[in-house]
């Protein structure tokens, strides 16, 4: 079946470091695949998305690339922010999936230090 | 403006009592998702829907009820059969083509 691993956290980095996080997939199809972020009491909102292999998603100084090689979709920034610090959930989209329903990691938690 | 809402924030739930959670949407979504959050869990999908008068059971749906009587609405009730209701509840509505979900404030039910 489909899953998301995600590596776990918490990830703690001083403001202004280079962020990776990890997301490696398995699906039966070609899924769309997706960061989604949830600040602290809040709802996961959309970070941003690939929908086919070699596309690179991008939004805030984030990105990802669609490595279908690799089944991979690892996050990265280049220098991040105390405002960074939130929960990061990786997640799929298969399109043989009849039912709609998204995968989603188990997140991952992300501190930065002043 | 368009998005999805939840109601309350805080809930609390006395033993052996059924409580409702709200969600709606104004996004036209046809599909309609309640997930369950535990602290420094992922999410697990409880029930969804994918059109008015039809939804199907999740990954732990036991304990749980919903109804898909109009398309913005789709209540969850936690019955006194889920014996360990206190979680991080989140609502999402989503659209196939887009294949994207969007999700609300979410609701905090606590047992007291």
């Amino acid at each position: 079946g489909n899953s998301v691993t995600q590596m776990e956290g918490p990830v703690t980095l001083s403001e202004e470091a280079f962020l990776t996080i990890n997301c490696t997939y398995t699906a039966t199809g070609y899924p769309s695949l997706f960061w989604y972020v949830q600040y602290p009491g809040e709802g996961l909102q959309l970070l941003l998305k690939a929908t086919k292999a070699d596309d690179k998603g991008s939004n805030k100084g984030f990105e990802a690339t669609y490595r279908k090689e690799t089944t991979s979709f690892h996050l990265e920034k280049g220098s991040v922010q105390v405002s960074d610090s939130a929960v990061y959930f990786c997640a799929l989209s298969d399109e043989m999936n009849r039912d709609d329903k998204i995968i989603f990691g188990k997140g991952t938690r992300l501190h930065i230090l002043p | 403006d368009g998005g999805i809402t939840q109601s309350p924030k805080y809930l609390f739930r006395k033993e052996g009592q059924n409580v409702t959670l709200s969600c709606e949407q104004n996004l036209n979504h046809d599909a309609m998702y309640w997930y369950r959050q535990d602290p420094g869990q992922g999410l697990r999908l409880i029930y969804y829907s994918q059109i008015v008068n039809d939804f199907q059971k999740g990954d732990i749906a036991e304990g749980y009820s919903v109804s898909r009587e109009k398309k913005e609405s789709f209540p969850l009730t936690v019955t006194s059969a889920q014996k360990n209701p206190t979680a991080f509840y989140l609502c999402a509505s989503g659209d196939r083509w887009e294949e994207t979900q969007y999700f609300g404030p979410g609701t905090r039910l606590l047992v007291l």
